[in-house]
């Protein structure tokens, strides 16, 4: 079966300019997670869809941060304005159904985002 | 909230040779998965081995095996005959219920030739 489908791969940007990742889970998959890695860390949940529908979305920093996953397929985060925190890897991550959590999730390459 | 702790920011093994990695958790849950993932420079997450919290088995998955002691919240991976494509950052998780995955901060390891 095909992977989880990110891009762009890299994406360098100013701060208080916008940016925009999309992914496109595996075929299937009810639910998609977007994660932040900041280096030299693990990944921190930001949000979980369960088809277009929104689970959690408790650390998500909504004043700068959105998502949305269209159709229960794609899903794209946005952030707007980025802050020089903001610079990490962004993975996404999708999963059969949550009842199935003991077979773990697949995970995509990620977005690695440099605001300078 | 469930926590996962890795006290091991880095580990080193020459090549052939068996290396352990640890990791603690917190949870009040008595049904949970727990699992290894390995993130290679590529950025990809792949997972290693998964294991339940109600299997007092542990798992194996060829060179890959864990020691789960459930009562102390300890979940190690041990690589034998570690190989150079080994190297890479380790990450150990935790979920439940519908609890997405908590990960630890990670265990860079690097294997020598």
């Amino acid at each position: 079966e095909a992977g989880v489908a990110q891009s762009p791969r890299y994406k360098i940007i100013e701060k208080r300019q916008s940016v925009a990742f999309w992914c496109n889970p595996i075929s299937g998959h009810a639910t998609l997670y977007w994660y932040q890695q900041i280096l030299g860390q693990g990944p921190k949940l930001l949000i979980q869809f369960q088809n277009n529908g929104v689970v959690d979305d408790s650390q998500l920093p909504k004043d700068r941060f959105s998502a949305e996953r269209l159709k229960g397929v794609d899903s794209t985060l946005k952030i707007q304005p980025a802050k020089l925190e903001d610079s990490a890897v962004y993975l996404c991550a999708s999963s059969p159904d949550p009842g199935q959590r003991g077979r773990g999730y697949t995970f995509g390459s990620g977005t690695r985002l440099t605001v300078v | 909230a469930q926590t996962v702790t890795q006290s091991q920011p880095e580990m080193s093994v020459q090549e052939a040779e068996t290396v352990t990695l640890s990791c603690t958790y917190d949870t009040s849950e008595s049904d949970y998965y727990l699992f290894w993932y390995k993130q290679p420079p590529s950025r990809q997450m792949i997972l290693v081995i998964r294991q339940e919290a109600y299997k007092q088995q542990n798992a194996t998955e060829n060179r890959f095996s864990v020691n789960f002691q459930k009562a102390a919240k300890s979940f190690s991976l041990k690589i034998s005959d570690s190989q150079l494509g080994d190297a890479a950052m380790y990450f150990c998780a935790f979920n439940s219920g519908n609890t997405p995955l908590v990960f630890g901060k990670g265990t860079r390891l690097s294997v020598i030739a």
